[in-house]
């Protein structure tokens, strides 16, 4: 079965430094999201992407993070200068265009700000 | 908006006995309904879903859920747990095929031997 893959699983950076993280949606999807969980808490979400904008995004997703379809193939997400908070597990989705209703999640990426 | 509560932070349950985990939604529209579920250490996978049809929704792991419309529940339901079954559970919901999903705070599910 198709999936879509996240790298890199663990991530570690200081606080103000700049993150990207990156995302491989399957192959033939046109729709991709971001989204969040910070440990413990629910899973988040953070912003959609369709025909290379932002379709929707929540009020997480502040100017300190951007998206981007920088090729045919990966989907990333950039967050400018971290901060403590922004420790979480980030998952990347993606569907198809037309029978949307199969989303699938990476494995995601877990992003420590010390 | 759409919104998904899962009242049950935590069900501890013993092996081999049967769970149910419960879901409630609400929504102004119709929505599509899911159950995710996120292993230790591990992303999201997908346990089922309802989208239309038979109310009685059957998933992996020998997971089901039923889609109450009167209720807007979608609680989720196994005959008889497993070990492996040991993780977090999460409801969602989305208002169309490809719009973002809501997630509830999710259900973690202690097996207990």
């Amino acid at each position: 079965e198709p999936e879509v893959t996240q790298t890199p699983s663990h991530q570690v950076t200081q606080m103000g430094q700049e993150v990207i993280l990156r995302c491989v949606p399957i192959s033939n999807h046109l729709y991709f999201y971001w989204y969040r969980q910070i440990l413990g808490q629910k899973v988040e979400f953070l912003v959609s992407f369709y025909n290379n904008e932002i379709s929707e995004k929540s009020e997480i997703f502040d100017d300190q993070f951007s998206v981007e379809r920088p090729d045919g193939s990966n989907f990333t997400l950039k967050i400018r200068s971290t901060k403590l908070e922004d420790s979480a597990m980030y998952f990347c989705a993606s569907s198809e265009a037309t029978s949307g209703e199969r989303r699938f999640f990476g494995p995601g990426t877990r992003l420590t700000v010390l | 908006a759409q919104s998904v509560t899962q009242l049950d932070s935590q069900v501890p349950v013993f092996e081999e006995a049967p769970v149910e985990l419960r879901c409630n939604y609400s929504s102004s529209v119709s929505v599509y309904l899911f159950w995710y579920v996120q292993y230790p250490n591990q992303g999201l996978q997908l346990l089922l879903k309802y989208l239309s049809g038979s109310t009685l929704v059957k998933g992996i792991n020998g997971f089901e859920a039923e889609f109450n419309k009167s209720q807007t529940s979608f609680h989720l339901r196994k005959p008889s747990v497993h070990i492996s079954d040991t993780a977090e559970y999460f409801c969602a919901v989305t208002r169309n095929r490809d719009d973002k999903i809501i997630f509830g705070k999710g259900t973690r599910l202690h097996i207990l031997p």
